[in-house]
């Protein structure tokens, strides 16, 4: 079946960069984009950007433009997003969600709680 | 930057229906927005219900159906269980870009 397992919890001073991963499986990974949400304590969802399943060409929000990061492993079918300079305003749960191109958000990540302090 | 708004609480008896909104603030919503639903329970990962405006996932229940109303987007839940009590966040594209609501916090009462 569909899978996407992200990594695991991190903890990060304020100043460093954090990575988190996002492992596919159960389908052609390279035939879908991955998306990356935050959800920050007690707040709603925030899209951050998308890394497209074709050429693993991205489009980032403009808030993340100089901080975000997307790259991707097709030989392991992984993604993984980069964020850097980071303030505590950066804690949060971070998500991936796989987009069927054209629009269609299916599968969802089990989420990665980040967690930035000095 | 696109703001998309949605009522920040709403409260429904079970049985009953409820339907929460979707709004941009560039103008009438379309199905050019590609309206996603995605619903939140507490301490979980989301679970996307409807996409594409008004279609369903083979996990949607039947109860749940999307649609554009005046201008915005819309969810309706019709027959509402006590499970449905979850914050329920709306994800337009918007400029090639996307945008998620603010959400909207269901209380089953």
């Amino acid at each position: 079946q569909v899978q996407l397992v992200q990594s695991g919890a991190e903890v990060k001073k304020p100043g460093a960069s954090v990575k988190v991963s996002c492992k596919a499986s159960g389908y052609t990974f390279t035939s879908y984009h991955l998306h990356w949400v935050r959800q920050a304590p007690g707040q709603g969802l925030e899209w951050m950007g998308v890394i497209f399943g074709s050429d693993g060409s991205t489009t980032k929000a403009q808030k993340f433009q100089v901080r975000l990061t997307m790259t991707r492993d097709t030989s392991t079918s992984t993604v993984y997003v980069e964020l850097s300079s980071l303030t505590s305003k950066d804690t949060a749960v971070y998500f991936c969600v796989r987009e069927v191109p054209g629009g269609v958000f299916d599968v969802w990540g089990q989420g990665t709680m980040v967690a930035v302090s000095s | 930057q696109t703001v998309v708004t949605q009522e920040p609480s709403l409260t429904v008896s079970p049985g009953g229906t409820v339907t929460l909104t979707c709004t941009s603030s560039t103008g009438a919503v379309t199905s050019g927005f590609s309206p996603n639903w995605i619903q939140q329970k507490p301490g979980q990962a989301p679970r996307t219900l409807i996409y594409s405006t008004s279609s369903k996932h083979s996990w949607t229940p039947a109860r749940f159906s999307g649609s554009l109303l005046g201008g915005k987007a819309a969810l309706t839940l019709s027959g509402v269980q006590p499970e449905d009590e979850a914050e329920y966040h709306c994800l337009l594209n918007c400029d090639n870009s996307w945008v998620f609501g603010g959400g909207t916090k269901l209380t089953v009462l």
